[in-house]
């Protein structure tokens, strides 16, 4: 089946300081991903919607400076949690539509574990 | 009201027990639907797709009601590995996924 990856895997970084996150439709394109947070005991909360060529659509109280989104490509989404702190701290997971006829399947990254410090 | 609702449970069944869970949509025109599960600390993964005919897998059966706009997850003499967080998805358009928060099941041996 399709194939999305997502790098890093995970990490840790200090208080303040920025990391990007990738995902990537590894054997298809994708003109729209979806990127997640899931907190521990928690379920998936939906954070924007990238968008290639135009800009994403962030969810009710995500904050849209806070995590910048980038769909350079067909196949790349990248966001972006800019000055970083603990609450921060989250399992974040994209995903991409793959669409065959009318049929869609919804295909995930293996997710990426921020730990901010 | 929410766009796509489920009980968040948990759910804790015994082994071998038969469980049903729904999910509840608002828009009426939405197109798709599936049940997608996901194991802790990992991804979800797609469990089967929904179709207004139902569709069986093994233990596994999917019903949409479209009148009553619900679907739900059966799951017949369920297993110790059944347990994990099930996710209901419902697609409106290209670029409108729903993702309900999920429910919880915990088969106890």
């Amino acid at each position: 089946g399709a194939v999305v990856s997502q790098h890093p895997s995970w990490v840790i970084c200090k208080s303040g300081t920025s990391v990007k996150i990738e995902c990537r439709s590894l054997d298809f394109q994708a003109t729209t991903m979806f990127w997640y947070r899931q907190f521990p005991k928690q379920s998936l909360m939906l954070m924007a919607t990238s968008n290639e060529g135009s800009k994403a659509t962030y969810e009710q109280g995500v904050e849209k400076d806070k995590f910048l989104i980038n769909h350079a490509s067909l196949t790349l989404s990248t966001l972006t949690v800019t000055s970083a702190h603990p609450e921060d701290s989250s399992f974040y997971i994209c995903s991409a539509p793959l669409w065959g006829g009318p049929r869609v399947e919804q295909f995930f990254g293996p997710g990426t574990r921020l730990t901010v410090l | 009201r929410k766009e796509v609702e489920q009980d968040p449970g948990p759910f804790n069944v015994p082994e071998g027990a038969t469980v049903a869970f729904n999910c509840t949509y608002s828009n009426s025109a939405s197109q798709s639907f599936f049940w997608y599960r996901q194991d802790c600390r990992k991804e979800p993964k797609l469990l089967m797709s929904v179709y207004s005919s139902g569709n069986e897998d093994g233990r596994f059966t999917a019903q949409l009601n479209r009148a009553s706009q619900y679907i739900s997850l059966l799951i017949r003499d369920s297993k110790l590995s059944d347990s994990a967080t099930y996710l209901c998805v419902v697609i409106e358009s290209a670029s409108k996924i729903i993702f309900g928060s999920g429910t919880r099941l915990s088969i106890r041996p």
